[in-house]
């Protein structure tokens, strides 16, 4: 089936200091999606993206994270500065549409943040 | 609230039994995606099912929106079955699409 990348698959870094995560959506899909999954914890929707803007965020979603997707090549999550209470994995989703459309994931990126 | 309610939270199963994971949901619904999450914390995705019954190998997703709830049904049980299953919601919302998680059923499958 359609697949979803991200890169890297896991990153550990000091806290204060930025992060990006990389994902690279099914090749014909517009819409965009990040999740956070603290471990042994529930999935948490964090943000969905179109057409270079935001169209939802979550209370997850701090000012310290902001999204962009430049000239269609990765669509990116970026920390900065990072916290403790960053440390999770977060799941890059796309769908071809939304309402009622498939959301494809990806394998995530294991975030610890020291 | 929480929108979406899985049962069991837990599940041990002899091999070859069956299982039968429940999802209800308290809000109106776009569509519903099943997926399995590995030990290592992966995602598989198993079902879309928006509505009615999809099969696939041994398993089976029914979705009865009038009764606001989802089903995975896993027949004859292996151990590579043992994970965590998650079911996730798609509200009809005006402002984009966004999936509500479960808290998971942990599946454990014995020899």
């Amino acid at each position: 089936g359609p697949k979803v990348l991200q890169i890297p698959s896991h990153q550990i870094i000091d806290m204060g200091q930025m992060v990006t995560l990389n994902c690279d959506p099914v090749s014909n899909h517009l819409y965009f999606y990040w999740y956070k999954q603290i471990l042994g914890q529930q999935m948490e929707f964090l943000v969905n993206f179109y057409n270079g803007k935001v169209m939802e965020k979550s209370k997850l979603f701090k000012d310290q994270f902001s999204v962009e997707r430049p000239d269609g090549s990765y669509f990116t999550l970026k920390i900065q500065p990072t916290a403790l209470e960053d440390s999770a994995v977060y799941f890059c989703a796309s769908s071809h549409n939304w309402g009622a459309y498939e959301q494809y994931f990806g394998p995530g990126t294991r975030l610890t943040v020291l | 609230g929480q929108q979406v309610q899985q049962s069991p939270a837990s599940l041990v199963l002899q091999e070859g039994e069956n299982a039968e994971l429940q999802c209800n949901f308290s809000t109106s619904l776009n569509s519903m995606q099943w997926f399995y999450q590995r030990p290592g914390g992966s995602l598989v995705s198993l079902f879309y099912n928006p509505s009615g019954t999809k099969h696939s190998g041994r398993l089976t997703s029914t979705t009865v929106i009038k009764e606001r709830r989802s089903s995975l049904h896993i027949s004859s049980s292996q151990t590579t079955d043992s994970g965590t299953y998650l079911c996730a919601l798609e509200r009809e919302e005006g402002t984009g699409s966004k999936l509500s998680f479960g808290k998971g059923a942990k599946l454990t499958v014995s020899p």
